[in-house]
């Protein structure tokens, strides 16, 4: 059984250009989280997805980001005309559906990929 | 909102000794889960040991063990016997109890084991 997987590993895009980042959740998973890790600090969460819809995207940049997860293929997170602050390693985690209904209190692991590292020169 | 913090940046240890990571929490909620997470040179985030709120024990996995103090939101991580391979970032995390909801990790302590 696959872990989660994210390409591609390294990203390099110069100011300006689109980047693609893409997350593959774990076989069964339908829930996927994203985080930023800026160099020297820990990981900050930007969006939370379940297919075909955004739950929460209260960590994501007003402008230049965005996030999608649909019904089939992976969760991409894309940034638009990239900036030399956007330089950072982006990981994804996912997890399965609860069983017992949304809300509801049930321990669910959440599984991280190997992150995508993203250089803007 | 909650907060993590570690006010370590950096901490050392001789191999096979013990060393001792801090975490202090923020939360107004009454349970929750905590976590540490260790992230090597390769930068995959690996679980070392999570601590449900609502349990008064604390949780132990091997060398690992935490001291969870509830009243002083205060969650540290024990590595007893350390190896080489435990040299890392390492990452105290909090998380509220409900389904789906998403990390809020420390900024996080690097750890060197000298041999």
């Amino acid at each position: 059984n696959a872990g989660v997987m994210q390409n591609p590993r390294h990203l390099v895009r110069r100011r300006g250009q689109e980047a693609r980042l893409r997350c593959s959740p774990m076989k069964g998973h339908s829930h996927v989280y994203w985080y930023r890790q800026l160099p020297e600090e820990g990981l900050k969460f930007m969006v939370y997805l379940q297919k075909e819809n955004i739950i929460d995207e209260s960590g994501m940049p007003k402008e230049r980001f965005s996030a999608e997860f649909p019904k089939e293929g992976p969760s991409i997170l894309r940034i638009q005309q990239v900036v030399r602050g956007d330089s950072a390693a982006y990981f994804c985690a996912s997890s399965p559906s609860n069983p017992l209904g949304q809300g509801a209190t049930l321990y669910n692991e959440q599984f991280f990929g190997p992150g995508t590292r993203l250089t803007v020169l | 909102a909650q907060t993590v913090t570690q006010s370590q940046p950096e901490m050392s240890v001789q191999e096979a000794e013990t060393v001792t990571l801090s975490c202090t929490y923020d939360t107004s909620e009454s349970d929750y889960y905590l976590f540490w997470y260790k992230q090597p040179p390769s930068r995959q985030m690996i679980l070392v040991i999570r601590q449900e709120a609502y349990k008064q024990q604390n949780a132990t996995e091997n060398r690992f063990s935490v001291n969870f103090q509830k009243a002083a939101k205060s969650f540290s991580l024990k590595i007893s016997d350390s190896q080489l391979g435990d040299a890392a970032m390492y990452f105290c995390a909090y998380r509220r109890l409900a389904y789906g909801q998403n990390f809020v990790f420390g900024p996080g302590t690097r750890l060197s084991v000298l041999p």
